[in-house]
């Protein structure tokens, strides 16, 4: 199985200021499609995850722009530009490149 | 919009089975694959597996194999997990998620067994 190993595990941001998370893949994440298939989730208190950033880097629907990924290979990073107080909650970068589809340990983000 | 609704929580003995339902709206359910994931109590979050409501073919995890079922209803739009002989740390809150990155979730079905 694909290991995915984040860190920080967790993480206190003062509102405004930029924070980032790492992931890190036991193998690479290019599949044979030459896309990389690597994702970032939010999950707050008491809800399902909700999906930020698909393969690697590409926003989805209505997530705002102060999130961004980059990396590759087996190299991620999640970056918040601005922290805001809506964004406290577990973040998870997930795997699809083989199965089973593993997870990071999460990281948590608490507001200072 | 896309929707999945879950079906409500369960309480079950140990060696008892549990079947979860998943009810998708707002697209054509047989072409999106549906997984499954859990989530112990103040745990990460495990895959368990997916079914192909197109074909009805599964793939589980193979720390479930032998236990776990999915399987669909395509009249209906609905997709099923049963677990059988659960143990204590089979509880959990289970998630059917839409494939396509994991885009949509249900709210999830909270697994008690004791």
């Amino acid at each position: 199985d694909i290991v995915m190993t984040q860190t920080p595990l967790s993480l206190s941001v003062t509102p405004g200021q930029p924070a980032s998370i790492s992931c890190k893949s036991s193998r690479s994440l290019l599949y044979s499609d030459g896309r990389t298939h690597l994702y970032w989730y939010l999950q707050k208190s008491g809800q399902p995850p909700q999906l930020l950033l698909y393969e690697v880097s590409r926003r989805f629907s209505g997530v705002p722009d102060r999130f961004s990924g980059s990396g590759s290979g087996t190299d991620f990073t999640l970056k918040i530009s601005r922290v805001e107080a809506d964004d406290v909650g577990i973040y998870y970068c997930m795997q699809s490149v083989d199965l089973p589809r593993t997870f990071g340990q999460g990281t948590r983000v608490e507001i200072k | 919009q896309v929707q999945l609704v879950q079906s409500g929580s369960e309480v079950r003995k140990p060696g008892a089975s549990v079947k979860v339902s998943c009810a998708a709206s707002g697209y054509k359910f047989t072409d999106w694959y549906i997984h499954w994931v859990r989530q112990a109590p103040g745990q990460g979050l495990e895959w368990v597996g997916w079914i192909d409501p197109n074909s009805g073919g599964p793939e589980y995890a193979e720390r479930f194999q032998g236990r776990v079922t999915m399987t669909r209803d395509t009249s209906i739009s609905t997709a099923y997990l049963e677990l059988t002989s659960l143990k204590p740390d089979d509880a959990a809150v289970y998630y059917c998620a839409r494939e396509g990155g994991l885009s949509y979730w249900g709210q999830g079905t909270l697994v008690t067994v004791s």
